[in-house]
């Protein structure tokens, strides 16, 4: 069965610096590629989508990379600030196209 | 656009009550998901409906449970009778387009607590 991991269920970072989250998957490569942000009590919100041909997207301080051999994502935030403080969720196409898997997310904190 | 709608916000019931969720999408997108987040398992699909028809219900836990979406801005949810593990936050979403390749716009959520 398809299956998705973010090795790091929190992170601490200073502000100013670049944070780096990973999101490993394995048996199928998907097509697509999103990541979320969830703020404590509210949904999921949309960040960044990419492309199985696509290396690498960029908007304002994210980058996403899609690594298909490796089965690797990667998301910065360069220049991170505090408010960037939330949750960071992986999402995978299904093979059939009908679902997002997600996985559970690494909580990111950026202290100043 | 006031985004996906959700109520309630928090139900709490005694375990063997029905309980229905409902959404509301943004107008116009064809796409609608029901999703359950809880700490152990995370973000899980129950359901999908593609202009109003659903399409993948296989993350469905049991027969306990069941969609529907009548009209285009309308979706239900509903547990019948509900257990304490359904206890969790329910969030719908939505999407302009057919499938899930591309992005979802989430409501705020009905945080279930069943005793």
């Amino acid at each position: 069965s398809q299956k998705i991991e973010q090795n790091s269920e929190a992170l601490n970072i200073q502000e100013g610096k670049t944070a780096t989250l990973t999101c490993n998957y394995t048996n199928y490569s998907p097509a697509y590629l999103q990541w979320y942000r969830q703020d404590p009590g509210r949904g999921p919100v949309f960040l960044l989508l990419i492309r199985e041909n696509e290396k690498e997207k960029r908007k304002e301080r994210l980058k996403v990379t899609f690594d298909t051999t490796l089965k690797q994502s990667l998301f910065h935030i360069t220049a991170s600030q505090p408010a960037d403080s939330a949750t960071y969720l992986c999402a995978l196409l299904n093979q059939a196209g009908t679902a997002l898997i997600f996985g559970k997310g690494t909580t990111l904190s950026v202290s100043s | 656009d006031a985004g996906v709608i959700q109520s309630p916000r928090h139900e709490v019931t005694e375990m063997g009550q029905e309980v229905t969720l409902r959404c509301k999408p943004i107008s116009g997108h064809n796409s609608l998901f029901w999703y359950r987040q809880t700490m152990m398992r995370g973000l899980e699909l129950l359901i999908y409906f593609n202009n109003n028809v659903p399409i993948d219900d296989s993350g469905m836990p049991e027969d306990r449970f069941s969609a529907k979406m009548p009209n285009a801005s309308f979706s239900t949810l509903k547990i019948q009778p509900s257990e304490p593990r359904d206890s969790a936050v329910y969030f719908c979403a939505s999407s302009r387009t057919s499938g899930a390749a591309y992005e979802q716009f989430f409501g705020p959520g009905t945080r279930l607590t069943v005793l």
